[in-house]
């Protein structure tokens, strides 16, 4: 079992491009969750899904677009990267419902805009 | 405006003492507390969380403290280890805001042999 996946590991890109990074859970959780980690900052939520179908702004939304197609998969996609959005991206996921669940974190992908 | 903060961005302590990891909030709403550890190169690992009806919940070597007069809550390690060297979030939800975390910066713990 492999828990979540990212891809790609770490990526440089130019400002302007368009990136989509991946996320893939295989546990069946209903919701997924979008994070960057910015040093001194923590992680801040970007984006979140509480399930298939439906999507949700975070803390930190701009520049940042989401699908969720199904319950698996979860992509953020920036249309087009500014080196603000340099930072390490954490895609996490955890079962729906109740007061509180264990977010599983995958181990991310480190994105440098130049 | 952090919500969450751990104001100290490191701390080292010697094997076999005591770590104390401290995290304060603002928000009175929040209703649930949690720690996530973090290694090098891998995602965020859940530690341990605290309700905020609670004052006290303990597992093993790790026990959460919260004062919620104070917004406080701290992280103690008994005996800390090596492998506990780490960064470690403070984390808190927020009743209704579908279980989003609004995570601290993170407090770098070294535990040296």
């Amino acid at each position: 079992i492999a828990g979540i996946t990212q891809a790609p590991t770490s990526q440089i890109l130019a400002a302007g491009r368009r990136m989509t990074l991946r996320c893939t859970q295989d546990m069946r959780h209903n919701a997924m969750y979008w994070y960057r980690q910015d040093l001194g900052l923590g992680l801040r939520l970007i984006h979140y899904s509480n399930t298939a179908g439906t999507t949700g702004k975070g803390e930190v939304p701009d520049g940042y677009s989401v699908s969720r197609a199904n319950t698996d998969d979860f992509p953020l996609t920036l249309a087009s990267a500014v080196p603000s959005q340099t930072s390490v991206y954490f895609c996490a996921s955890s079962v729906a419902g109740g007061s509180w669940n264990e977010q599983f974190f995958g181990p991310g992908t480190r994105l440098t805009v130049l | 405006d952090q919500q969450v903060k751990q104001n100290s961005p490191s701390l080292s302590v010697q094997e076999g003492r005591i770590s104390i990891l401290n995290c304060d909030y603002t928000n009175s709403m929040f209703d649930y507390f949690l720690w996530y550890k973090k290694y090098p190169a891998e995602g965020p690992t859940f530690l341990i969380s605290i309700s905020s009806i609670k004052d006290k919940n303990e597992d093993g070597r790790f026990t959460v403290f919260l004062n919620k007069s104070a917004k406080h809550l701290s992280l103690h390690i008994v005996p800390s280890q090596p492998g506990d060297s780490a960064v470690y979030f403070c984390a808190a939800i927020r009743s209704g805001s579908a279980r989003q975390l609004t995570f601290g910066s993170g407090t770098q713990l070294t535990v040296l042999p």
